[in-house]
């Protein structure tokens, strides 16, 4: 059974600060996202990659930078945290396009910016 | 642009009753569309897929690519299936969601 997870499953960080949030998962898989999740509008994509070391910008990346330096890991940072980054945040790994495989979570990063 | 509306934000049925949850999408080419569950305390999991046509817990649904919609349906709603319910649609290696329905089954 794969399995995504997140490192934290709640964190308070300070406004300003630099945050990590990361992911690990242990199928192998080549595509790995990061989502946000807020209540009203659903998941949106902050950034994904295919491959280590390739990135890709989703929706809404401001804010936010990321790192993939080996493929099971997904590393997602907040430059410098704001309170309106306040939010869940959701990983997910798939093997291939999504065409042919469907996305696998983690349980979630609960982030509250103080 | 991609973009994937689930107008209610909630749904509240009685259990027996049928359940509907509306999805319509836009999408250029030919949709790939997915429905996700998030019940309380649990990860985000795929419910259904268009392309497999198959019944998942009781839930169907069918694209209808005339009026641009995956509406999900079960006949006869059951408690267990109280949770936050996800339409995606597929675009290319990512996912585009809606806002979410939750669907509460009363007794």
């Amino acid at each position: 059974d794969v399995k995504v997870t997140q490192s934290s499953r709640y964190l308070v960080k300070r406004t300003g600060e630099k945050v990590f949030l990361e992911c690990v998962q242990d199928m192998d898989h080549e595509n790995m996202f990061w989502y946000r999740q807020d209540p009203g509008l659903g998941l949106r994509l902050i950034y994904f990659s295919y491959d280590v070391k390739m990135k890709e910008k989703g929706d809404i990346p401001e804010g936010y930078s990321v790192s993939r330096e080996k493929k099971e890991r997904f590393s997602l940072i907040l430059e410098s945290a704001s309170t309106n980054q306040t939010s869940m945040y959701l990983c997910a790994s798939s093997p291939q396009t999504v065409r042919n495989s469907p996305l696998h979570f983690g349980n979630g990063t609960r982030l509250t910016v103080t | 642009a991609q973009r994937v509306t689930q107008p209610e934000k909630l749904l509240s049925v009685f259990k027996g009753a049928p359940v509907e949850l509306k999805c319509n999408y836009s999408y250029s080419g030919s949709p790939e569309l997915f429905w996700y569950v998030q019940y309380s305390r649990q990860r985000l999991q795929l419910l259904l897929r268009h392309i497999s046509r198959e019944s998942i817990k009781g839930f169907t649904a069918d694209l209808n690519k005339g009026e641009t919609s995956f509406h999900l349906k079960k006949p006869f709603a059951q408690e267990e299936d109280s949770a936050m319910y996800y339409c995606a649609l597929g675009d290319g290696n990512k996912l585009v969601f809606g806002a979410g329905t939750i669907l509460r089954v009363k007794s």
